[in-house]
C-alpha cells in the first residue's frame, strides 16, 4: 500500500535557522505530493506540492523536490521565524486500488521555532 | 467567506450521550471526508463522501455515522460517547481524486475539539 513517512518531531530551531524535514514515501504508480502546514488551533492547509519528479514546490520561502529515484520530498527552509511554528505533514495522493485514488498522510513533525 | 466551517468549535459533554458535528463547504467540491486527530497529532481519515456516496470507511465503530443531506454538507453524529472518543475532528472537502486529477487540495475546516468525560 501507499504510505509516508517523516521524521518524527519534535524540532526546536532557533529563529533564523535552517530548517530541514525529511519526507520519504511508498506508492503505486506516480503520485503526487504535498506539504501541508496546520497552526495551532487550526485546520491543515496546503503549504506546497508537486506533481512530477523534478518539480520543486514552493511557498513561504519553504521549497521541496521531488525526487523519484530517492522517493523524498523533503522540506526545506533557509531561514525560519517564530511564526513558522506549526505541525507539517507531508503527504501524497497515488492509485489505492479498485479504480480508486486516495490522499495518504504521514504522521506530521512539530516544530518550535525560538527567538 | 469561509471555505469549510464546522459547529460547534469546541464540545465537552459525558459518556454515553449521542452528539453531532456539523461541516459545510461552499467550495462546489464533489467530495467530503471526517478525519480524526489525536493528542499527538496523528491524522487518521474516518470517512469519505463523493457525491453523497460514502466511499471509505476506515474500520470506524458503528457508532459513528456521518449523513450528508446534500453535497455541500457532511455531518457526523456519534452515539454513546467512550472516553477514547475525545479528540480533534476535522471536517475537509476536495474534487475526487481521479488518475486525471491526482494533485487535487484538500480544504480542512478549523476542527471540533471534543471532550468526553
Amino acid at each position: 500500500g501507499n504510505s509516508v513517512t517523516q521524521m518524527e518531531g519534535p524540532v526546536t530551531l532557533s529563529e533564523e535557522a535552517f530548517l530541514t524535514i525529511n519526507c520519504t514515501y511508498t506508492a503505486t504508480g506516480y503520485p503526487s505530493l504535498f506539504w501541508y502546514v496546520q497552526y495551532p488551533g487550526e485546520g491543515l492547509q496546503l503549504l506546497l506540492k508537486a506533481t512530477k519528479a523534478d518539480d520543486k514546490g514552493s511557498n513561504k520561502g519553504f521549497e521541496a523536490t521531488y525526487r523519484k529515484e530517492t522517493t523524498s520530498f523533503h522540506l526545506e527552509k533557509g531561514s525560519v521565524q517564530v511564526s513558522d511554528s506549526a505541525v507539517y505533514f507531508c503527504a501524497l495522493t497515488a492509485y489505492s486500488g479498485a479504480g480508486s485514488y486516495q490522499l495518504t498522510f504521514g504522521k506530521g513533525t512539530k516544530l518550535s521555532v525560538i527567538p | 467567506d469561509t471555505a469549510v466551517s464546522q459547529t460547534p468549535k469546541y464540545l465537552v459533554t459525558q459518556m454515553g450521550n449521542d452528539k453531532s458535528i456539523k461541516c459545510e463547504q461552499n467550495l462546489g467540491h464533489d467530495t467530503m471526508y471526517w478525519y480524526k486527530q489525536d493528542s499527538k497529532k496523528f491524522l487518521k481519515i474516518m470517512f469519505s463522501y463523493n457525491n453523497k456516496e460514502l466511499i471509505i470507511n476506515e474500520t470506524v465503530p458503528n457508532r459513528f455515522s456521518p449523513k450528508s443531506p446534500d453535497k455541500a454538507h457532511l455531518n457526523l453524529h456519534i452515539n454513546s460517547l467512550e472516553l477514547g472518543d475525545s479528540a480533534v475532528y476535522f471536517c475537509a472537502s476536495s474534487q475526487p481524486f481521479t488518475s486525471m486529477r491526482v494533485n487535487s487540495t484538500q480544504y480542512f475546516g478549523p476542527g471540533t475539539r471534543l471532550t468526553v468525560l
